[in-house]
């Protein structure tokens, strides 16, 4: 079946540089790529989307880039605070209303000071 | 102010036994939704409902039975409980079934002894 899925299971990061985290998805049909992440004991938060048909979107200190052609998702998160360690998901979704979000297996972002 | 609500917030219970998970949200969102995380974070769709209509069922068991008595509650109840039910349960909403920003609540710690 079609999946979403993340090369690095846990990335390290030094506070104050860029994070970089990547996804993989074979679904090239779907519309929005999504990131979402999830502090301990908490539910998921949305951070950003970016719609099929751009190859960048920018944030308040997050950039999504799509590359279609080799069906590549990143996060990028400028000047990594402590408060950015976290699960990260990726998600792709269609437009329709029986769409779902269907989630990749996710990334440890350790922030280390 | 709690946007999205769940209630317990962890659950232990026996196999067999049958148990709800309540969820309110105060966001005014047409739109809410019932996930299972399983014990390596994967994060799966079961139900979603817009205005009380249920509009995504995924592959789940009847033994799970989703209920919206309005716009702003979806409940979940399990009959037969297994030890396969074990995991966090998220409630989440969304202004419409096409938004991709999602507001997930705190989780359900469900343990199955």
């Amino acid at each position: 079946g079609e999946s979403v899925g993340l090369h690095l299971p846990t990335l390290s990061v030094q506070e104050g540089d860029n994070s970089i985290i990547n996804c993989a998805y074979s679904n090239s049909a779907s519309d929005y790529f999504i990131w979402y992440k999830q502090e301990s004991g908490k539910g998921p938060q949305f951070i950003i989307d970016i719609r099929s048909n751009m190859d960048k979107r920018q944030g308040q200190r997050v950039t999504v880039l799509l590359n279609k052609t080799v069906k590549h998702l990143s996060l990028q998160i400028a000047a990594t605070q402590p408060g950015d360690s976290a699960v990260y998901f990726c998600a792709e979704t269609g437009t329709g209303t029986a769409s779902k979000l269907t989630f990749g297996t996710g990334t440890r972002l350790q922030v280390t000071l | 102010d709690t946007a999205v609500s769940q209630t317990p917030k962890y659950l232990v219970t026996q196999m067999g036994n049958d148990k709800s998970i309540k969820c309110e949200q105060n966001l005014g969102h047409d739109t809410m939704y019932w996930y299972k995380q399983d014990s390596k974070k994967f994060l799966k769709i079961m139900f979603s409902y817009n205005n009380k209509e249920l509009i995504i069922n995924e592959t789940v068991p009847n033994r799970f039975s989703p209920k919206s008595p309005d716009k702003a509650h979806l409940n979940l109840h399990i009959n037969s409980l297994e030890l396969g039910d074990s995991a966090v349960y998220f409630c989440a909403s969304s202004q419409s079934p096409v938004s991709n920003e999602q507001f997930f609540g705190p989780g359900t710690r469900l343990t199955v002894l």
